[in-house]
């Protein structure tokens, strides 16, 4: 068990660029999640994926954010012209699809807007 | 709407005691609860899950406690050791069993 895995570990960019996050999952898991996570705060949902497909999204998110898995494996998500609203841990999480199983997450990547 | 409360405040205890944590919902009926532990800059790790039917879960020095009726949680790390100290998590299953998380409970075990 590698575990679920995200790159990079820490993003610092200008307000308005473009970002770009990998998550490698753990290869048995069907099911991936993104949340966002601030300061004093639980992980806030995004979105999650069944194997390539991407079943739910937050009405949090933005259309500024988009997310894939292509072929059901490593997923990226994506943070379009960037708002110093949007510094945050970023966590990927994997399970297998099955009601109550527990989550394994990454140690995520903290994005910093300057 | 459905809230997951817990105590924002930290709890500091003495290494040796019991601490107990606790997790409030409203507007949920979950089949079951999840605690998972936080440290800083990581993500968060399972540790154990309590379904409806369960009224208290043990594993090794941690005990949950699941009651439907007053909709709360207590998580008790008995013997407690600095090496515990970090953020607790409760979370609940929403829409699609996707969890949903409070906002953690800081734990500092003094020397």
């Amino acid at each position: 068990d590698t575990g679920v895995s995200q790159d990079p570990r820490h993003k610092i960019t200008k307000r308005g660029q473009n970002v770009t996050f990998r998550c490698d999952p753990i290869s048995e898991h069907n099911r991936l999640y993104w949340y966002r996570q601030t300061l004093g705060q639980g992980p806030e949902f995004l979105t999650y994926f069944q194997n390539e497909a991407q079943l739910e999204k937050s009405r949090l998110l933005s259309n500024r954010f988009s997310a894939e898995r292509p072929k059901g494996s490593f997923s990226t998500l994506e943070i379009q012209r960037t708002e110093q609203g949007d510094s945050a841990m970023y966590l990927c999480a994997s399970s297998l699809g099955t009601d109550g199983q527990p989550q394994h997450f990454g140690d995520g990547t903290r994005l910093s807007i300057l | 709407s459905q809230k997951i409360e817990q105590n924002s405040e930290a709890l500091n205890i003495q290494e040796g005691k019991t601490a107990t944590l606790t997790c409030n919902y409203t507007n949920y009926s979950p089949a079951y609860l999840q605690w998972y532990r936080q440290d800083p800059g990581r993500g968060p790790v399972f540790l154990l899950l309590i379904r409806e039917n369960e009224k208290e879960k043990r594993k090794e020095r941690l005990k949950v406690t699941f009651d439907t009726t007053l909709k709360q949680s207590l998580f008790h790390i008995t013997a407690s050791q600095p090496a515990d100290s970090a953020t607790y998590l409760c979370a609940l299953p929403g829409g699609s069993y996707i969890p949903t998380f409070g906002r953690g409970t800081s734990l500092i075990v003094h020397p």
